[in-house]
C-alpha cells in the first residue's frame, strides 16, 4: 500500500526561528500532496495543496509567506514554518495518494511542533 | 465551500453496534470518505463511497445517499481498540481532489 513518511515527528523551537517539515511518498509518485494542521481535540484543517513543480495553493487565511511549501520532486514536499511563534504550535500532517482512482489518501505520522 | 456535521461524541459498550452520521453541504462533491484517528496518531483511511449505497469492509460499513447529502459509518462488534476519533471527509470534485474533514466524533467503547 501507499506509504507516506513525515519527519520530524516532534520538534521544539524558539520563537522567531524556522522549522522545516518533510513529507515523502515512499512507494508511489505524488504530484499533489496536502498539508493539514490540527489543534487538540479539533478537526484537520487543510492549509495548502502542494503541487510538484509549481506553486502551492493556499487555503483562505493561511499566510503563504509564513508557511513556505516546496514540492521539488514527485516524492518530496516540505513545509517550512518561518519566524515561528507560540501560536504556531500545533500538529502538522501531510497526506498524499497515487494518481488515478481514489482509494483513500495516506497520511504521514504528523509533526508535533512546539514553539517556546 | 464545504461544511460537514457529525456528532461530537458517541459512547457504546463492547460488542455493540454504533452508527456515526455525517451530513454535508458542498459546492463540488466527488465522494465521502471516513478516517479513524487515535490520540496523538495520524488519521487512517477506513472507507470511501462515491456512489449511493453501502460499502462493507470487515466490521466497518459506510453508507452514502447523495440525494440527501448524508452518509454514515457503521461499526459492528465494537472492541476497546475502536475507541478513537472518527472523521467524515468530502472529496472535492476539483482537479486537486482535496479532502475536507468534518469536526470528528469521539467514540468511547466501554467494557
Amino acid at each position: 500500500g501507499a506509504v507516506v513518511s513525515q519527519h520530524p515527528s516532534r520538534v521544539i523551537c524558539k520563537s522567531g526561528t524556522s522549522v522545516k517539515i518533510e513529507c515523502r511518498s515512499l512507494d508511489f509518485q505524488a504530484t499533489t500532496m496536502f498539508w493539514y494542521r490540527q489543534f487538540p481535540k479539533q478537526s484537520l484543517m487543510l492549509m495548502a495543496t502542494s503541487n510538484e513543480g509549481s506553486k502551492a495553493t493556499y487555503e483562505q487565511g493561511v499566510e503563504k509567506d509564513k508557511f513556505l511549501i516546496n514540492h521539488a520532486s514527485l516524492t518530496l514536499s516540505t513545509l517550512t514554518v518561518t519566524s515561528a511563534h507560540p501560536e504556531d504550535s500545533s500538529f502538522y500532517i501531510c497526506s498524499a495518494g497515487p494518481r488515478g482512482a481514489f482509494y483513500g489518501y495516506t497520511f504521514g505520522s504528523g509533526t508535533r511542533l512546539t514553539v517556546v | 465551500g464545504q461544511s460537514l456535521e457529525q456528532p461530537s461524541e458517541v459512547t457504546a459498550v463492547e460488542g455493540a453496534i454504533v452508527q456515526i452520521n455525517c451530513t454535508y453541504q458542498t459546492s463540488g462533491f466527488y465522494g465521502l470518505s471516513w478516517y479513524q484517528q487515535h490520540d496523538g496518531g495520524a488519521p487512517t483511511f477506513l472507507s470511501y463511497n462515491a456512489l449511493d449505497g453501502l460499502e462493507e469492509t470487515g466490521r466497518f460499513s459506510s453508507f452514502l445517499s447523495r440525494s440527501d447529502s448524508y452518509g454514515y459509518l457503521l461499526l459492528q462488534e465494537l472492541q476497546m481498540k475502536d475507541s478513537a476519533s472518527y472523521f467524515c471527509a468530502v472529496l472535492s470534485s476539483g482537479s486537486a481532489r482535496q479532502l475536507t474533514f468534518g469536526s470528528g466524533t469521539q467514540l468511547t467503547v466501554l467494557p
